[in-house]
């Protein structure tokens, strides 16, 4: 059954140094998704991508936060300067079609911890 | 802030089936009822998702009440690797918000031996 990878499962960065998380979506999936779980807390949107472009992002990914497919088939998270609050689960996620069965299918996450 | 209401904990016995609750009141037209699972510190699982009807899949059965403002997850026969927090969520067809997942806290299953 196709899934959603990501690498690395696990990163160690100091505050203040750049870090990209990198995933793989399903193969024919359209729409590509980043999610963060602080410990403990919600998991939280951060932003849709659809067509190289932005569909659509919160109030967390903010200037510090950019989203890339650089080819046909990873989807990338860049920190440009990470902060202790950094720290979290990365999820990456697909979905094929938007509505209906617009269903998005999550990885496993990276888990990030910032030093 | 999520829509939906959700139990914070709920105990099953392994075999029986696991009914989990969801309140969401506010719901308008065009919004369709997901429901996704964590274990542990996993991705989130997709298990369903229902728009008015009542669906059936090879994980889990969805009830929606005639009014859409309550559902019901319905895991068959549970067994221990159905221990997860599991999650109801409301999510607009279109518009604003149409592209994102709201979890909130959900129900946190465990299934006793």
């Amino acid at each position: 059954e196709p899934e959603v990878t990501q690498t690395p499962s696990h990163q160690v960065t100091q505050m203040g140094q750049e870090v990209i998380l990198r995933c793989v979506p399903i193969s024919n999936h359209l729409y590509f998704y980043w999610y963060r779980q602080i410990l403990g807390q919600k998991v939280e949107f951060l932003v849709s991508f659809y067509n190289n472009e932005i569909s659509e992002k919160s109030e967390i990914f903010d200037d510090q936060f950019s989203v890339e497919r650089p080819d046909g088939s990873n989807f990338t998270l860049k920190i440009r300067s990470t902060k202790l609050e950094d720290s979290a689960m990365y999820f990456c996620a697909s979905s094929e079609a938007l509505d209906p069965g617009g269903t998005q299918y999550f990885g496993p996450g990276t888990r990030l911890l910032v030093l | 802030d999520a829509k939906t209401t959700q139990p914070p904990s709920m105990d099953c016995a392994e075999g029986r089936a696991a009914n989990l609750p969801c309140n969401h009141s506010t719901i308008s037209g065009n919004e369709y009822v997901y429901w996704y699972r964590q274990i542990h510190s996993q991705g989130p699982q997709y298990i369903i998702h229902g728009l008015k009807n009542n669906e059936t899949n090879e994980m889990a059965s969805l009830i929606i009440t005639e009014d859409r403002k309550s559902s019901t997850l319905i895991l068959p026969h549970a067994t221990l690797r159905d221990t997860a927090v599991y999650y109801c969520i409301v999510r607009p067809l279109s518009g604003a918000g149409s592209y994102q997942l709201t979890f909130g806290k959900g129900t946190k299953l465990s299934v006793i031996p």
